[in-house]
């Protein structure tokens, strides 16, 4: 069972344009969503996360919006670069039982930004 | 400063063969794990280390063995290695209470 889904393996978008990559979570005990860039060959890198307590969290270029009752989540990037293409993960945790630490991950969107 | 650190980068190993994947992070972190990444499914949990001395399963512990052998240092053992078991592993820590994990640059592992 799933709990995290990303269902768009891929996005293309023009350098300069909006990206959106969406992620929606069925397990209503996460809390804590975040949001991780991995370029090939390389580890994971954190870029944003947002608490349950949020409807959005904005750290430069990128913004990330939180809908509880619908459980789906959305990364924006404005304007996008193709420094930007790479596979973007979807991570959510719970807070529950002091559990806080583990992640659950989704299978990630791949993004490509063309100059 | 090296953050965390994977050895060794890329392996190849023979049904049946085991092996050590080492990590160690330079950070404090109290928190490791083990993920493994393949084709279209993700990163998922083998194990975890919520504490020095402390060890807990993950979704996918079958076949991996871990040891927490200091504040430092987090290793993922295959007892006896099968083709099920090529991937990408990687190795991440945290800080107490902090969600957001740093991760290694991870071990290509194929087992023939």
């Amino acid at each position: 069972d799933q709990q995290v889904k990303q269902n768009s393996p891929s996005l293309s978008v023009q350098e300069g344009r909006i990206s959106i990559l969406n992620c929606d979570y069925t397990n209503s005990m996460f809390d804590y969503f975040l949001w991780y860039k991995k370029y090939p060959a390389e580890g994971p890198t954190f870029l944003i996360s947002i608490s349950s307590i949020k409807d959005k969290n904005e750290d430069g270029r990128f913004t990330v919006f939180l809908n509880k009752s619908a459980k789906h989540l959305s990364l924006h990037i404005v304007p996008s670069q193709p420094g930007d293409s790479a596979v973007y993960f979807c991570a959510a945790s719970s807070n529950s039982g002091g559990s806080n630490y583990k992640l659950t991950f989704g299978k990630g969107t791949l993004l490509t930004v063309n100059p | 400063n090296a953050g965390v650190t994977q050895t060794p980068k890329f392996q190849v190993l023979k049904t049946g063969q085991s092996m050590t994947l080492q990590c160690a992070q330079d950070m404090n972190h109290n928190s490791m794990y083990w993920y493994r990444q393949d084709p279209g499914m993700g990163l998922r949990l083998i194990y975890y280390s919520a504490s020095e001395g402390t060890t807990d399963k993950g979704e996918v512990p079958n076949g991996y063995n871990v040891s927490r052998l200091n504040k430092r240092e987090f290793s993922l053992r295959l007892e006896s290695a099968a083709p099920s078991q090529t991937s990408v592993y990687f190795c991440a820590s945290s800080a107490q209470g902090i969600t957001e994990a740093f991760f290694g640059q991870g071990t290509r592992l194929t087992v023939v």
